[in-house]
């Protein structure tokens, strides 16, 4: 069974650059067969895909969050990473690291992390 | 702005026969993925490509796809199916995945 699990902190100041990792189990980061994405959701508010990144390292991300996002990997250690630079209150949000079929099904997911954008 | 547009509520009668609709360009030429989301969970696939469910997704679950619309069916709906349903499939626009802005069911 894959297992994705989110880390990193729960709370960001403004203008600095949100950091999280995703830790995969039960598959790996390495296989062709998936895309590793983050996605985000506001609190009471819908969902919302910020970018993916494929086991040769290609990535991409969010026209509109393009500028801010860097999305990586780490094969060595089975995991994969966002960072999303000069936060705002806008980018409070329940982050989820998600694998994604070819097909763009979002078949597995983390169980999500609060950040929080404050001072 | 959702490129693909949702109701925002829809509600069932416990047994009931209910449809969920998802409209967008991008559905004529692509499959929808169906995901159900409930209070501080994480969304679960349901449904995804042509009309696949996940192991573990019980069959009242069903997709279907007609011009630019997607359906996901739950045929006798139950207290536990109520919850948020999003669509997403691939889009053409510059974002290779797109969200709908979600449907809340709920179950009467």
């Amino acid at each position: 069974q894959v297992q994705l699990q989110e880390s990193g902190p729960g709370l960001v100041k403004p203008s600095e650059t949100l950091s999280l990792t995703c830790t995969v189990s039960g598959g790996s980061v390495s296989s062709g067969s998936y895309y590793w994405s983050w996605i985000r959701q506001p609190p009471g508010k819908g969902l919302e895909w910020i970018g993916y990144i494929y086991y040769s390292g290609s990535t991409n991300y969010n026209p509109s969050l393009k500028s801010r996002v860097t999305i990586s990997v780490d094969t060595s250690k089975n995991q994969f990473s966002l960072k999303l630079s000069s936060v705002t209150a806008a980018d409070t949000a329940v982050y989820y690291c998600v694998r994604a079929t070819v097909v763009g099904a979002l078949d597995y997911w983390g169980q999500g992390t609060l950040v929080t954008v404050s001072s | 702005s959702s490129e693909l547009t949702q109701d925002p509520a829809v509600s069932v009668a416990l047994g009931q026969t209910v449809r969920i609709t998802c409209q967008g360009d991008s559905l004529r030429s692509y499959y929808a993925s169906w995901y159900q989301q409930k209070p501080g969970q994480a969304p679960v696939l349901v449904i995804y490509d042509k009309n696949i469910r996940p192991s573990g997704i019980p069959d009242r679950f069903s997709g279907s796809n007609s011009g630019n619309t997607a359906s996901l069916t739950i045929t006798g709906a139950q207290a536990e199916d109520e919850a948020d349903y999003y669509c997403n499939s691939r889009d053409s626009s510059g974002k290779p995945w797109v969200f709908g802005g979600g449907t809340k069911l709920t179950v009467l």
